[in-house]
């Protein structure tokens, strides 16, 4: 157990629709990081949070948003959703900013949009 | 463009060989580099991450070398077991520490 909390597990939805992924960090874990993996792109960074400030962000399309409340749960938001954005989404804590360090990873949520 | 390549092509092997996994990158100058591993359906899990300045880093059964002038790195797994089958994932930090970037994996499946 990584300690790292995501929900839901499972999601199924249909296009066009819009949802929201939830992240408990680690505790003690200042900064989330946020990673779609798709069978046919393995993971890819989308945007990272360093108590509650946007920190980097990867290819992370419009329709897609995040945030980092003040008890540093994050959530990630995904609207008009398409078929292509069916993936299994991962949230990630580690303690520090800087990407020097191991990153957690939850069990990860899968998004099903038919 | 800047690419992190792994083995598409799952790597069989016998229990209790060494198994050596390559992570090849292009157009990076990466300060740290990490490896992962993931089982199906689950979220990865660090293994072991190596420092720019460090050419090998070791831990039980694990090895990792890094060298910086072949833009490459190498994942050992001594006398592997058939628990040792999943994907392995490196990863590298980009400049700046901006961004933890991940190669596609290379599966690996240890027979008894």
């Amino acid at each position: 157990d990584s300690g790292v909390t995501q929900t839901p597990k499972h999601l199924i939805t249909a296009t066009g629709q819009r949802v929201t992924l939830r992240c408990s960090p680690r505790s003690g874990d200042l900064s989330v990081y946020w990673y779609q993996q798709s069978l046919d792109q393995g993971l890819q960074f989308l945007i990272q949070y360093y108590n509650g400030e946007e920190r980097a962000k990867g290819n992370i399309l419009e329709r897609f948003s995040a945030q980092q409340f003040p008890d540093l749960h994050s959530e990630l938001n995904l609207s008009s959703l398409e078929l292509g954005d069916s993936a299994l989404y991962f949230c990630a804590s580690s303690v520090s900013g800087g990407n020097t360090g191991e990153l957690f990873f939850g069990e990860g949520s899968r998004l099903t949009v038919l | 463009s800047q690419k992190i390549e792994q083995n598409s092509e799952a790597l069989n092997i016998q229990e209790g060989k060494t198994a050596t996994l390559t992570c090849n990158y292009t157009n990076y100058s990466p300060a740290y580099l990490q490896w992962y591993r993931q089982d199906p359906g689950r979220g990865p899990v660090f293994l072991l991450l190596i420092r720019e300045n460090e050419k090998e880093k070791r831990k039980e059964r694990l090895k990792v070398t890094f060298d910086t002038t072949l833009k490459q790195s190498l994942f050992h797994i001594t006398a592997s077991q058939p628990a040792d089958s999943a994907t392995y994932l490196c990863a590298l930090v980009t400049s700046g520490f901006q961004k933890l970037v991940f190669g596609t994996g290379t599966r690996l499946l240890v027979s008894p």
